[in-house]
């Protein structure tokens, strides 16, 4: 059974920083991995897809990255503002179209 | 716009009663889910459907049933609702080769 996990749950850094989150998953065999955004009270807004072919996607000041070998991904999110602060969920897919399988989040916190 | 639109936003039920959570999208998406995202648990799939008239049970189905009478549409029926089934419940959307999901605004249910 494929589990994600998400680490650190809560993170506070000080606007500016440049942060790495971390997402691992048991089962390599992946169909694609996203990463989303979720705001206090919010739905989920996707942030990056990332297909098990590809080893990295890029959207702004955000990176994702992909090594399906080692059962990783991590969101690499460049000069931190305030506006980043809100809760990241990586989720995988195990075949096409198939529904996906989340982790518990991180919680961002960004202080001016 | 384009998207996945869920009604009611918010409902209070009473233990016992029964009430149908409507997911729309105009995508023409083949894929849809229903999610519940419940504190410290993260996001659980219920039920999804890979097609008209299909549906198939996901982690969390007791208590719950599905229907997918047309395409764009996708019914959460709760036939007597319990305390346990509090929660904020999410449809999401996606097309057959899995590019990407999207989520609708979410429906936040309390049952007293």
């Amino acid at each position: 059974k494929q589990e994600v996990t998400q680490i650190p749950a809560a993170l506070s850094v000080p606007e500016g920083e440049n942060l790495v989150l971390n997402c691992s998953f048991t089962d390599s065999a992946i169909y694609n991995l996203q990463w989303f955004r979720q705001d206090p009270g919010k739905g989920l807004t996707s942030l990056l897809l990332i297909q098990s072919s590809q080893r990295e996607q890029t959207s702004g000041r955000l990176n994702a990255s992909l090594d399906k070998s080692s059962g990783r991904s991590t969101l690499y999110i460049a000069a931190s503002q305030p506006g980043d602060s809100a809760t990241y969920l990586c989720a995988v897919s195990n075949q096409a179209g198939t529904a996906l399988i989340f982790g518990k989040g991180t919680t961002l916190s960004v202080s001016s | 716009n384009a998207g996945v639109t869920q009604t009611p936003k918010f409902r209070v039920l009473k233990t016992g009663q029964s009430m149908t959570l409507l997911c729309a999208q105009d995508m023409n998406h083949e894929y849809m889910y229903w999610y519940r995202q419940d504190p410290g648990m993260g996001l659980r799939l219920i039920h999804y459907s890979v097609g008209e008239g299909t549906t198939a049970k996901g982690e969390v189905p007791d208590g719950y049933n599905v229907s997918r009478l047309k395409k764009q549409n996708f019914l959460l029926g709760l036939e007597s609702a319990a305390p346990s089934q509090t929660s904020v419940y999410f449809c999401a959307s996606s097309l057959r080769d899995a590019y990407g999901y999207t989520f609708g605004s979410g429906t936040r249910l309390t049952v007293v």
